[in-house]
């Protein structure tokens, strides 16, 4: 079974919806982190999350949030979606001791 | 701030032929340096990572990376390309010290031609 999974891994939604991108982990990291991919842009960092009571924002915060449900659940949340939110969504751990991060599957999130 | 660049947007290799892809990173305190690939479709898979000692590094897949503080480099590169290399690269750089964040360059598309 995969360390970190994220669910959906495709969806569609329409301007103005509200979507929540979820991300599970196994690997008992308390580091969790949200980045989306754009061609030519490589991966930004939306928010990350120390452990449960830490959530910091990254460079790309606005019209995102995020929520750290438990140790191993770390949602991203649109809350009126809007096309320029098209892209490639990763989800993250890390270890801390070295900062390794280990990378989920992928949510391609397409904003019509 | 700290940045990462990836100068080749793009390269194209012949199968057997030898791979070296490019990354510098801005000057600071020690760094963490990262590769990843990323195949069609696919999420990120980590290949190798240095953190201090030896600067050339094995990672997986054949591939290695060597640091150069000098230059400020950590050049990826493999003798002997496969079509199944055929991936975007990313390489990452955390510095410690700072709050923890990876930043990465924006990648380099190798295409294999038989």
């Amino acid at each position: 079974d995969a360390d970190v999974t994220q669910t959906p891994r495709n969806r569609i939604t329409k301007t103005g919806k509200r979507i929540m991108l979820e991300c599970s982990q196994t690997k008992g990291h308390d580091r969790m982190y949200w980045y989306r991919q754009d061609p030519g842009l490589g991966l930004r960092l939306i928010y990350y999350s120390f452990d449960v009571k830490d959530i910091n924002k990254g460079e790309i915060s606005d019209g995102y949030s995020v929520s750290r449900q438990a140790q191993a659940k770390f949602s991203l949340s649109l809350e009126s979606a809007i096309p320029n939110q098209t892209a490639l969504y990763f989800c993250a751990t890390s270890d801390p001791g070295t900062d390794t991060q280990y990378f989920g599957p992928g949510t391609r999130l397409t904003v019509l | 701030a700290q940045s990462v660049t990836q100068p080749d947007i793009h390269i194209t290799v012949s199968e057997g032929a030898s791979l070296e892809l490019r990354c510098n990173y801005s000057y600071g305190a020690t760094p963490y340096l990262f590769w990843y690939v990323q195949s069609p479709g696919q999420g990120l898979q980590l290949l190798l990572k240095y953190f201090s000692g030896d600067t050339l590094v094995q990672g997986i897949k054949g591939f290695e990376a060597e640091f150069k503080r000098s230059q400020s480099s950590f050049n990826l590169r493999k003798p002997s390309v496969h079509w199944s290399d055929a991936a975007e690269y990313f390489c990452a750089v955390f510095y410690t010290g700072t709050a923890s964040k990876l930043t990465f360059g924006t990648g380099t598309r190798l295409q294999v031609t038989l």
